[in-house]
């Protein structure tokens, strides 16, 4: 079963607007990462965080955890059409596998 | 570096073949792991290999296999090929087995089931 789940399922927004999706899982996890997958590609790692860390940025992204809520935020600022993607967040425990919500889909309009 | 090389990309059988893809992962990676990835079901774990071991193992059926070479090179096999195991398969590697590293990606094997 799903560990993580995105919200929203899709999201449309115009170039230079922010994108914000969210994940939420179920267990205690280790790390929370967020990946990117261009239309039937493989994913990109985009940005990791801990379990102890609060927030974490890189770029334009910018990622919270609330680990009392179990959820998770990615923000995109100044989107751009090439951000047009769909948008995984994937948990772990420690020596267990990546488990992968089902993504948000991210359309950027010019 | 080299990324992570899935082979082959494209793949069409028919229902009752067997089926098998390979990976390489990126040099000095020794952990490799599959996943399946369906719209319906979004991303499966499979299985996960590190230093020709098999470490994990999804909620999938044995005719789902795989194994990992010295040089950390992994195949899956997928025999008596069902209709519902078209999907894109893809191969992740890391350095070691915690994946706090984070993962790289290939680009996918796209399996057809006729």
């Amino acid at each position: 079963s799903q560990q993580g789940e995105e919200d929203p399922q899709a999201l449309s927004i115009q170039e230079g607007e922010n994108a914000t999706m969210n994940c939420s899982y179920k267990t205690s996890i280790n790390n929370l990462q967020w990946y990117r997958q261009n239309s039937g590609r493989g994913l990109v790692h985009l940005i990791l965080i801990r379990s102890n860390e609060r927030e974490k940025h890189s770029g334009r992204l910018r990622v919270t955890l609330d680990t009392s809520k179990k959820s998770s935020s990615l923000l995109i600022t100044a989107s751009r059409a090439a951000d047009t993607a769909s948008y995984f967040c994937a948990t772990d425990r420690g020596n267990t596998p990546l488990v992968f919500g089902k993504g948000t889909r991210l359309s950027v309009i010019a | 570096k080299a990324g992570v090389t899935q082979t082959p990309r494209y793949l069409i059988k028919t229902r009752g073949q067997q089926v098998t893809l390979s990976c390489s992962p990126i040099s000095g990676h020794r952990s490799v792991s599959w996943y399946q990835q369906t719209p319906g079901q979004g991303l499966q774990f499979l299985f996960e290999y590190f230093s020709e071991t098999q470490r994990n193992k999804g909620n999938f059926p044995g005719r789902f296999s795989g194994r990992q070479f010295s040089n950390s090179r992994s195949e899956m096999n997928v025999s008596t090929l069902e209709l519902g195991d078209s999907a894109l398969y893809l191969c992740a590697s890391s350095i070691n087995r915690d994946p706090g590293g984070g993962y790289t990606f290939g680009s996918g094997t796209r399996l057809t089931v006729v």
